[in-house]
């Protein structure tokens, strides 16, 4: 089975907790992406990253932090400078527009 | 910059009517167009896109999309929906230029099918 993997599918996170958030893809492509969902307010761009080792913040990065070391993971650490953090998570991968979406993170903050 | 708008935030139709999701969006640049569906608790799902070429666009599951450049929208259409049919449709605008092109999503519209 192929396409892109998130986990867990559910977190619930204490305040004051740093939480990561996995995203694994095994489609080859060198773009993959972080978006938050809330309702009503559609998706914004958390974080992106064109190429190994490198990344871009997108419009809310403050709070989170990424990293990418290997081409096949992106994972999201939402810490705890994030005041609002209670949203669904959702990984991307390709070039921009041409997306393919993982299933997604609920993170609960409790 | 670019903005979308999705003019309705819910739209309920009955079963086997046909469905028009409205989308307008604001550029000062040349833009591609998309739209993505998403069903409860999953990721989103590319159902078309606008590169250039014709104007109508047909997509996955019977929908497609008309651009307008002159009134900047592109709505996406279905003839005859089912209850299937029933998630969140996204539309989503993107610049030409090269490399790093965001993309800027509209806030959905809750498309709700009864039977």
């Amino acid at each position: 089975d192929g396409g892109i993997t998130q986990s867990p599918k559910y977190l619930f996170r204490k305040e004051g907790q740093n939480v990561t958030l996995s995203c694994e893809q095994n489609l080859n492509h060198d773009a993959m992406y972080w978006y938050r969902q809330d309702p009503g307010q559609g998706l914004r761009l958390i974080y992106y990253s064109q190429i190994v080792n490198d990344f871009q913040k997108g419009d809310i990065a403050e709070g989170y932090s990424v990293s990418r070391e290997k081409k096949e993971s992106f994972p999201l650490t939402v810490t705890s400078a994030q005041k609002n953090p209670t949203a669904f998570y959702l990984c991307a991968v390709g070039p921009f527009g041409e997306q393919f979406f993982g299933p997604g993170t609920r993170l609960t903050v409790l | 910059a670019q903005s979308v708008t999705q003019l309705d935030s819910q739209v309920p139709v009955f079963e086997e009517a046909p469905v028009e999701l409205r989308c307008n969006y604001s550029s000062s640049v040349s833009v591609y167009l998309f739209w993505y569906v998403q069903y409860p608790n999953q990721g989103l799902q590319l159902l078309l896109k606008y590169l250039s070429g014709s104007t109508l666009v047909k997509g996955i599951n019977g929908f497609e999309a008309e651009f307008n450049k002159s009134q900047t929208s592109f709505h996406l259409r279905k003839p005859s929906v089912h209850i299937s049919d029933t998630a969140e449709y996204f539309c989503a605008v993107r610049s030409r230029g090269q490399g790093a092109q965001k993309l800027v999503f509209g806030q959905g519209t809750r498309l709700t099918i009864n039977p």
